[in-house]
Parts: structure tokens; sequence; C-alpha cells
């Protein structure tokens, strides 16, 4: 089983529309979750931590389930910059830096 | 903010050579810094913990011998592929975080390498 799973996707969406990836994490322990982003050949950039109980950035809202070991992100009133595509990512560790990522899913909002 | 640069940012070379990718911290100082690859439409994979001063922590499945990292200062650290071969064309990162940036990890822009 992979530590990090998302659906690949992709999701094709128009502009206006909600949509919400969701990812499982394989190491109960695991201590720090993020959603990162990532545009095509580009590097990921930090998109929003997420927090047990729950953040929202503008339009985008992210939340974690520990007992089911499940984290999800919700991007409402999608831009067509919202494209890219969407990385689930888990710190396993207290101790360490170390980030496992998902491979990703990906987003197209068309107009 | 700060910026973790990496250079080249793209490289192509033929089979059997070595290419060496560096990875600076700007404006930080990066006492651990990371080096990941990603093949196309799959995760980043960390390869190795590259810590200033001493050698790195590489992860189950890569060649330390093959992937030789280098944290020399505490703005710099090297990835050399050794004798590339064309399966190891990938798209290599590396990521920082150190003293002044906090809880963010930064990550540089990425090295496209091609073998031939």
């Amino acid at each position: 089983r992979k530590e990090v799973e998302q659906d690949p996707g992709p999701f094709n969406v128009p502009e206006g529309a909600t949509v919400a990836f969701n990812c499982t994490y394989s190491n109960s322990a695991s201590q720090s979750f993020f959603w990162y982003r990532q545009d095509c050949r580009k590097e990921p950039k930090l998109l929003m931590s997420v927090y047990s109980s729950g953040n929202e950035d503008g339009r985008f809202t992210a939340q974690l389930n520990r007992a089911s070991q499940y984290i999800s992100l919700l991007i409402r009133d999608s831009k067509l910059s919202d494209s890219a595509t969407y990385l689930c990512v888990v710190n396993p560790t207290d101790n360490t830096d170390k980030l496992i990522f998902g491979t990703g899913t990906r987003l197209q909002v068309f107009p | 903010g700060a910026v973790v640069s990496q250079h080249p940012s793209w490289v192509i070379c033929k089979s059997g050579t070595s290419v060496k990718i560096e990875c600076r911290s700007l404006d930080f100082q990066a006492t651990t810094m990371f080096w990941y690859r990603q093949f196309p439409k799959q995760s980043l994979m960390l390869m190795a913990t590259s810590n200033e001063g001493s050698k790195a922590t590489y992860e189950q499945g890569v060649e330390k011998d093959k992937f030789l990292i280098n944290h020399a200062s505490l703005t710099l650290s090297t990835l050399t592929v050794t004798s590339a071969h064309p399966e190891d064309s990938s798209f290599y990162i590396c990521s920082a975080r150190g003293t002044g940036t906090g809880n963010t990890i930064y990550f540089g822009e990425g090295s496209w390498l091609t073998v031939v």
C-alpha cells in the first residue's frame, strides 16, 4: 500500500464549480499534513497546511480525519488559474522535515 | 521570502557521463536539504536527506554510489548523478528548511535531466 494515496484524476470542471479532492495516508503516527500545488514542469508550492480542526484560506478548505487517516481539499468557485496538480503531502514523524508526496490529483478548469 | 535556487534548470548529457546539480539557499542557512526525483505523471520520491557537514541519508532503493550528495556548506548542497543512463532522465528537485524560515520548507525550481 502506498504511504499517501490520491485519485489521479483528471477532474475537468467548469469555472465556478466546487471540487473536492481526497487523500488517504497509511501511517497513523503521521504528524503534519499539507496540500501543495504543482504546475506543469514546475516545483511544488505550498497551498496550505491541514490542521486537525480543519482550516480555510479563501476559496480553499482543508480537513483532516485522523481516525480514518483521510485528508480533503475543497475548492469553491473554481478559477481557470486553479488548473494544476494538487499534491497531498504528509510528514510521517515529528523530528524530521521528510515529506511523503501523493501522486497528485490533476485539476483542469475550463471556461 | 526565502528562496532556494537550483542549477541547471535543464541539462542534457550523454549516457555514461556524470552530471552535477546544485541547490542553494539564497537568504537563509539550510542545515538540512532534501533531494527528490519525479518521473512523468508520478509523485515526488525522496532520494536522500542531506545534512550540512555529514553524510547524506539515502532512502531505500537509492544507490548512494550513483547519486553522490555533498552538503559542504550551509547554503549549498550538490547532487551528482554518476555514469548517467537514460533511465536516470527525470525531474530532480531539492528542498530546504533552515534558520529563519520557521516551519516552511522551500523547494528549488527543479532540474530536468535528459540522458541520451
